[in-house]
């Protein structure tokens, strides 16, 4: 696709459950970014990758946040035993490298119930 | 303290208004400036790019940098209904990557 693609677009979850969310970068795109917004707030930065490997996960809040990039394309945020708190729109952005323009998707709405 | 601060707004202006939006930032070491446009349930969309200090013009939009204050700007001219958005400023430093430090964005509504 032209964009940057988060699947699934909204997702609804019982507190405690596990979430895997996923994002399509552009194609080619080296550099993929997570960020999280929540309501009325400015998207704050989870972590990203240059290829296959996290170059920086310090936005990550606890060790109940994990993400992946297995073949430097496809990105999978993984979030085990869901808080309420969790709740807030997961936004995924790309790069043709690190400190381009950064594209990003719709995000995924995620409501932790 | 927020390392960027932004006005939340909202913000209403008749069609045609300037619009002038500002964020504040508290690290020194920031050299690169974002503002991004965000319509409802949509991703943020970069609309200027600046580095350092000193102005960018872009059709309607004008972006200024001020380091020494540590405040920057966006102007739109001639605003639009279609203008109407939440506008957030980003900024980051030298070798963080892309890592953007964003305030909590500025509601627009430009009205007919």
């Amino acid at each position: 696709g032209a964009g940057v693609s988060q699947t699934p677009s909204n997702k609804v979850t019982e507190k405690g459950k596990y979430v895997e969310l996923r994002c399509d970068p552009i194609s080619g795109h080296t550099a993929l970014y997570w960020y999280r917004q929540s309501l009325g707030q400015g998207p704050e930065f989870l972590i990203y990758f240059q290829g296959t490997g996290a170059a920086d996960d310090s936005g990550l809040p606890n060790d109940r946040f994990f993400a992946v990039r297995p073949e430097g394309s496809v990105s999978t945020l993984k979030i085990q035993r869901t808080e309420r708190g969790d709740s807030a729109v997961y936004l995924c952005a790309s790069g043709r490298a690190v400190g381009t323009e950064a594209f990003f998707g719709q995000g995924t709405r995620l409501t932790v119930v | 303290q927020k390392e960027v601060e932004q006005d939340p707004g909202p913000l209403s202006v008749p069609e045609g208004a300037i619009v002038s939006l500002n964020c504040t930032y508290s690290n020194s070491a920031f050299q690169y400036f974002m503002w991004y446009r965000q319509y409802s349930r949509k991703g943020p969309e970069l609309l200027m790019y600046t580095y350092s200090s000193g102005n960018k013009e872009d059709g309607r939009f004008t972006a200024q940098v001020d380091k020494s204050s540590k405040y920057i700007s966006l102007f739109i001219r001639d605003s639009q209904p279609s203008d109407s958005a939440t506008y957030l400023c980003a900024m980051r430093y030298t070798g963080g990557g892309n890592k953007l430090t964003f305030g909590t964005g500025t509601q627009l509504k430009v009205e007919l």
